[in-house]
């Protein structure tokens, strides 16, 4: 069964440059979830979208943002890099936006330096 | 706010013997309850949810979990322990719309041969 798939899986930036993450869902889920987890830390919200639109916020710094486009694959962009946001990222998608679940992808390392 | 406490962070038990994994939560309405089970540096794999219904639900790899409303606890049980189980194990409460998933801490379970 296809599952979550996210790009790049490693990415390694230095202080203060941006990141893209992508996510791609799985086929026929509308809703797609971002979540941080630091070293030795469980997942932490960041940000969802149902339907292109977002859903849900969570503990997302200013300094990132997402969107998910037409064919409901998100990205999440971060900008002025700190070491702190050195972390797994996670996408996760559902169908339907309430009341399911969520499958999450392999996550993308992120290491800025 | 919704919140997750997992007890126990490490837990070691021998292989063959059986396992129970602690989750408390704290939610105002009905929670809709997770277990999902990350190796290192992986993704996160569901094991087992509760939305509503039969309070013992039944999971893959031969895990099970309890609700019990009166305890406010969701414990994850296996009645004999592979040493292919070792993993974190993450027990996470869904807010009311199902967007946000708030997740323990984690417990680190290792398995003696």
């Amino acid at each position: 069964a296809a599952g979550v798939i996210q790009s790049p899986r490693h990415l390694i930036k230095e202080k203060r440059e941006t990141a893209t993450l992508k996510c791609y869902p799985i086929p026929r889920h509308d809703t797609v979830y971002w979540y941080q987890q630091g070293p030795g830390q469980d997942p932490q919200f960041l940000i969802s979208f149902y339907e292109k639109m977002q859903s849900d916020k969570g503990s997302i710094p200013d300094r990132f943002s997402a969107q998910q486009f037409s064919d409901y694959h998100s990205e999440l962009n971060m900008s002025s890099l700190e070491l702190g946001d050195s972390a797994l990222y996670f996408c996760a998608s559902s169908f339907g936006g309430q009341k399911d679940t969520q499958y999450f992808g392999p996550g993308t390392r992120l290491t800025v330096l | 706010a919704q919140s997750v406490t997992q007890p126990d962070i490490h837990i070691t038990v021998s292989e063959g013997a059986s396992l129970e994994l602690r989750c408390n939560y704290s939610y105002g309405a009905t929670p809709y309850l997770f277990w999902y089970v990350q190796s290192p540096g992986q993704g996160l794999q569901l094991l087992l949810k509760y939305f509503s219904g039969d309070t013992l639900v039944q999971g893959i790899k031969g895990f099970e979990a309890e609700f019990k409303r009166s305890q406010s606890s969701f414990n994850l049980r296996k009645p004999s322990v592979h040493w292919s189980d070792a993993a974190e194990y993450f027990c996470a409460v869904g807010n009311n719309a199902g967007n946000m998933l708030t997740f323990g801490g984690g417990t680190r379970l290792m398995v003696k041969p």
